[in-house]
């Protein structure tokens, strides 16, 4: 299947900092991306869905100036976590579709913010 | 809005046991449905999907899972449960009037005893 390479696995930053994580499609062109979130021991939240060349739509309730979505390529999406807070600490997943139905998911993002 | 719900958070089985995960949606229409598993600090791995035909399907790792449109259930299945099959399983529905945007069951928690 198709691969989607996710780094960094783990960053550690400090509390008012910023962290830019990216999401890769190394063998196809995602023409949209996924971004998600995962609190310890529960699903899935969606933040926001991105597509090539077009600025991201997000969830209600994500603050859309403090996680920055880009997604310039149809191979790459970055989200940026700005000025980051202890609270933002969590697992972010990234997934991306081909025009396809099904999604294909980076291995995650374990950020920590001290 | 569609939903997803996975009535059971923890499940144990003993290895060699047989295993049902339930999974029912809430969507007027036929979802494309899935099945991924997670293991801890990982990204998911597609297990199987259904987007039409037999009712019956096969994944990987011996699972299998049966749509019943009258339950609008997708229960995921495995005849014999291995220590390794010890995971987080999730329940996923794309409908197709939200962009192909997947939504998450809350997902169960699989510990396999010795």
């Amino acid at each position: 299947g198709a691969v989607v390479s996710q780094h960094p696995s783990r960053v550690i930053c400090k509390s008012g900092t910023s962290v830019k994580i990216e999401c890769r499609s190394l063998d196809f062109q995602a023409t949209t991306m996924f971004w998600y979130r995962q609190f310890p021991k529960q699903s899935l939240m969606l933040m926001a869905t991105s597509n090539e060349g077009s600025k991201a739509t997000y969830e209600q309730g994500v603050e859309k100036d403090k996680f920055l979505i880009n997604h310039a390529s149809l191979t790459l999406s970055t989200l940026t976590v700005t000025s980051a807070h202890p609270e933002d600490s969590s697992f972010y997943i990234c997934s991306a579709i081909s025009g396809g139905t099904e999604a294909f998911f980076g291995q995650g993002t374990r950020l920590t913010v001290v | 809005a569609q939903s997803v719900t996975q009535p059971d958070i923890h499940i144990t089985v003993s290895e060699g046991a047989s295993l049902e995960l339930r999974c029912n949606y809430s969507y007027g229409a036929t979802p494309y449905l899935f099945w991924y598993v997670q293991s801890p600090g990982q990204g998911l791995q597609l297990l199987l999907k259904y987007f039409s035909g037999d009712t019956l399907v096969q994944g990987i790792k011996g699972f299998e899972a049966e749509f019943k449109r009258s339950q609008s259930s997708f229960n995921l299945r495995k005849p014999s449960v291995h220590w390794s099959d010890a995971a987080e399983y999730f329940c996923a529905v794309v409908t197709h009037n939200a962009g192909n945007m997947l939504t998450f069951g809350g997902g169960t928690r699989l510990m396999v005893k010795p």
